[in-house]
C-alpha cells in the first residue's frame, strides 16, 4: 500500500538553484495538493490540482510552479530557490474536490535552501 | 475569511494523564472539522473528523464533539500513552471546496 510517495525526502540548495518535488498517488485520486509546512503556522496550501488537466493556485503559490502531469503525478517545482522556501512539503490526494473524503499525505520532502 | 486557531505547545504530559487540546475556528457556513497527527518523521494522518453540528468523532481514544455555538473541536484523550506523542493539527474545509485549512499545531509529548 505505497499511498502517497514524495521525492527525495531531504533536499539542500543553494539560492537560486531550481528543483522539482515529485509526488505520486496510486489510489486513483483525483485531486492533489501540495502544502508546506513552517513552525507555529501549519500547513499552508501552495498549489492544488482538483482534476488530471487542471491546477489552480492555494494560498501562498508564488515562487512555485505546479504540473499535474497524469492522474497520479503532480510535481511542485522551484524555479529559483530562496532562502525563505526553506521548509517541509506534503503532497496530498484525496478522491474529489467536494464531499467528506478523506485527504491521505506523503512522508514530506524536507527542503533546505542555504 | 476562514481560520483555526489551536492551543500552543507543547503540551508535556505523564502516561496516563487526560489530554485536551482546544481548537476553535472562523469559517462561514457550515465546514467539516477534522483532527489529523503527525507522528516523528511520518506524513499527516486523519485521526477523526465530523461533518456537522453535534457530531463526535472518535477514534484510538481520542474524542471531539463538533459546537457549532461555541466554534470549537476539542480533542480530548483519557489516558495518553507514550505513543501518542506526535503533533496535533486541527482543520476545517467547507463543504463546498476540497481545501483543508490548519491550525498552527500542538505539539504532545508524552513521558513514561
Amino acid at each position: 500500500n505505497a499511498g502517497v510517495t514524495q521525492t527525495p525526502k531531504f533536499q539542500v540548495l543553494k539560492t537560486g538553484q531550481s528543483m522539482t518535488l515529485q509526488c505520486a498517488q496510486d489510489m486513483n485520486h483525483n485531486s492533489m495538493y501540495w502544502y508546506r509546512q513552517d513552525p507555529g503556522m501549519g500547513l499552508r496550501l501552495i498549489y492544488y490540482s482538483a482534476s488530471e488537466g487542471t491546477t489552480d493556485k492555494g494560498e501562498v503559490p508564488n515562487g512555485y510552479n505546479v504540473s499535474r502531469l497524469n492522474k497520479r503525478e503532480f510535481s511542485l517545482r522551484l524555479e529559483s530557490a530562496a532562502p525563505s522556501q526553506t521548509s517541509v512539503y506534503f503532497c496530498a490526494s484525496r478522491e474529489g474536490v467536494r464531499g467528506p473524503t478523506e485527504a491521505f499525505f506523503g512522508q514530506g520532502t524536507r527542503l533546505t535552501v542555504v | 475569511g476562514n481560520s483555526v486557531t489551536q492551543m500552543e505547545g507543547p503540551v508535556t504530559l505523564s502516561e496516563e494523564a487526560f489530554l485536551t487540546i482546544n481548537c476553535t475556528y472562523t469559517a462561514t457556513g457550515y465546514p467539516s472539522l477534522f483532527w489529523y497527527v503527525q507522528y516523528p518523521g511520518e506524513g499527516l494522518q486523519l485521526l477523526l473528523k465530523a461533518t456537522k453540528a453535534d457530531d463526535k468523532g472518535s477514534n484510538k481514544g481520542f474524542e471531539a464533539t463538533y459546537r457549532k455555538e461555541t466554534t470549537s473541536f476539542h480533542l480530548e484523550k483519557g489516558s495518553v500513552q507514550v505513543s501518542d506523542s506526535a503533533v496535533y493539527f486541527c482543520a476545517l474545509r467547507r463543504v463546498s471546496w476540497g481545501k483543508l485549512q490548519f491550525g498552527a499545531g500542538t505539539q504532545v509529548v508524552v513521558t513514561p
